[in-house]
């Protein structure tokens, strides 16, 4: 059981590439997220799929874009990379009710020059 | 909207010290109450949970009590270890399947 897993770890980019990071949970959870984390900033959520087959905007969805490939996975892509998406994102999931944990991922760390 | 307001780092305490992290929130309706806990280099984990009013989430030696006429939820540990070193983050979730809401995260050092 490995829980929520992320690929890749590290990644860096020059301004304007594009690129895709893969997340995929093995515990059967309706709902997935994605969210950046910036010093001083705290986590922001970037976008979610509260079920297969649905994705939402979160706070900050601008420059990305987000496939709920099937229930286990969720990518999230950046097609024109900037240096302010210069970051660490970590995806989640979790079971549909309003008391359930939400389990991470260990994060990929994004540098964007 | 909601949001979770939660006292402004860093901490820095010496071994075995008594610890408070407040945490305050604004929700509607009955929302759940959750404390995460980031170590360096790593994603969050769930250190504890409350569910409704009144009740008190434990694990490790901390603990939090769901507060909801203060609306709080402040985490406390009566003696900390160096290996507690690490962000800890308070959060609320009030819709199913929805968004959970973060507050900006502690840094909490602990010094031998």
């Amino acid at each position: 059981n490995a829980g929520v897993t992320q690929t890749p770890k590290f990644q860096v980019l020059k301004t304007g590439q594009s690129m895709t990071l893969q997340c995929a949970q093995d515990m059967n959870h309706n709902s997935m997220y994605w969210y950046r984390q910036d010093p001083g900033m705290g986590l922001r959520l970037i976008y979610y799929s509260a079920s297969e087959g649905t994705t939402d905007k979160g706070e900050v969805p601008n420059g990305y874009n987000v496939s709920r490939l099937n229930k286990r996975e969720f990518s999230l892509r950046l097609e024109s990379a900037a240096p302010s998406q210069t970051s660490v994102y970590f995806c989640a999931s979790s079971g549909g009710g309003q008391k359930e944990t939400q389990y991470f991922g260990p994060g990929t760390r994004l540098l964007v020059l | 909207g909601n949001s979770v307001t939660q006292m402004e780092g860093p901490v820095t305490l010496s071994e075995e010290a008594f610890l408070t992290i407040n945490c305050t929130y604004t929700a509607t309706g009955y929302p759940s109450l959750f404390w995460y806990v980031q170590y360096p280099g790593e994603g969050l984990q769930l250190l504890l949970k409350a569910t409704k009013a009144d009740d008190k989430g434990s694990n490790k030696g901390f603990e939090a009590t769901y507060r909801k006429e203060t609306t709080s939820f402040h985490l406390e540990k009566g003696s900390v270890q160096v290996s507690d070193s690490a962000v800890y983050f308070c959060a609320l979730r009030n819709t199913n399947a929805g968004k959970s809401t973060f507050g900006d995260g502690t840094t909490l050092t602990v010094k031998p």
